[in-house]
């Protein structure tokens, strides 16, 4: 199947700083992206839509000026967590449809664990 | 009214059982339904789509979707303990827009 990759895994910063999370579709072009946030126990939360060439669609109540997406290459869409605050601490997740056609699905990436200090 | 509901479980059963697991919907224009298996810190993998209604089967698994009822099942035949997990569908219009259900939790015990 198609491989939706991530990373990083995990990361640890502090108070203020940002932090940039990759997702690379592998095997396949990916004209939309998504982000999304999961908390404990609970299920994804959409945050936005990532198209490629054009500004991401953000859900209601997501800050687009904290949480910054860029999907610059059909491969490739960053979420960039601006000044981070431990609120943010949380799972985030992308996922890529695709490939284009009769077999088009919507594949994950492995997820990455925020931990802001 | 959410757009999909799902039992969060937890649900635990004995090796070798057969699990059912099932979401239901709200609207019936409902096209792409797909499950999801989730291991603890790790992102959603992809077990089973189906577009429009009917069965599908791929190894000890089967998905179902009933529009009729809009409701849809995954069931796991001689479930192992490595199936412990968190399933969670999706249900959707189009690829631009999924509903995910909060997440069925299952424990397999040897």
């Amino acid at each position: 199947g198609a491989v939706v990759s991530q990373h990083p895994s995990r990361v640890i910063c502090k108070s203020g700083t940002s932090v940039k999370i990759e997702c690379r579709s592998l095997d396949f072009q990916a004209t939309t992206m998504f982000w999304y946030r999961q908390f404990p126990k609970k299920s994804l939360m959409l945050m936005a839509t990532s198209n490629e060439g054009s500004k991401a669609t953000y859900e209601q109540g997501v800050e687009k000026d904290k949480f910054l997406i860029n999907h610059a290459s059909l491969t490739l869409s960053t979420l960039t967590v601006t000044s981070a605050h431990p609120e943010d601490s949380s799972f985030y997740i992308c996922s890529a449809r695709g490939p284009t056609g009769l077999n088009e699905k919507l594949f994950f990436g492995s997820g990455t664990q925020l931990s802001v200090l | 009214q959410k757009e999909v509901e799902q039992d969060p479980g937890p649900l635990s059963v004995p090796e070798g059982a057969i699990v059912s697991l099932n979401c239901t919907y709200s609207n019936s224009a409902f096209q792409y339904f797909m499950w999801y298996r989730q291991y603890s810190r790790k992102g959603p993998e992809l077990l089973m789509y189906t577009y429009s209604s009917g069965n599908k089967e791929d190894g000890r698994f089967t998905a179902q979707v009933d529009k009729s009822s809009k409701y849809i099942s995954l069931f796991i035949r001689d479930s192992q303990p490595s199936d412990s997990a968190t399933y969670l569908c999706a249900i959707g219009f189009n690829f631009n827009k999924f509903y995910f259900g909060s997440g069925t939790k299952l424990n397999v015990k040897p």
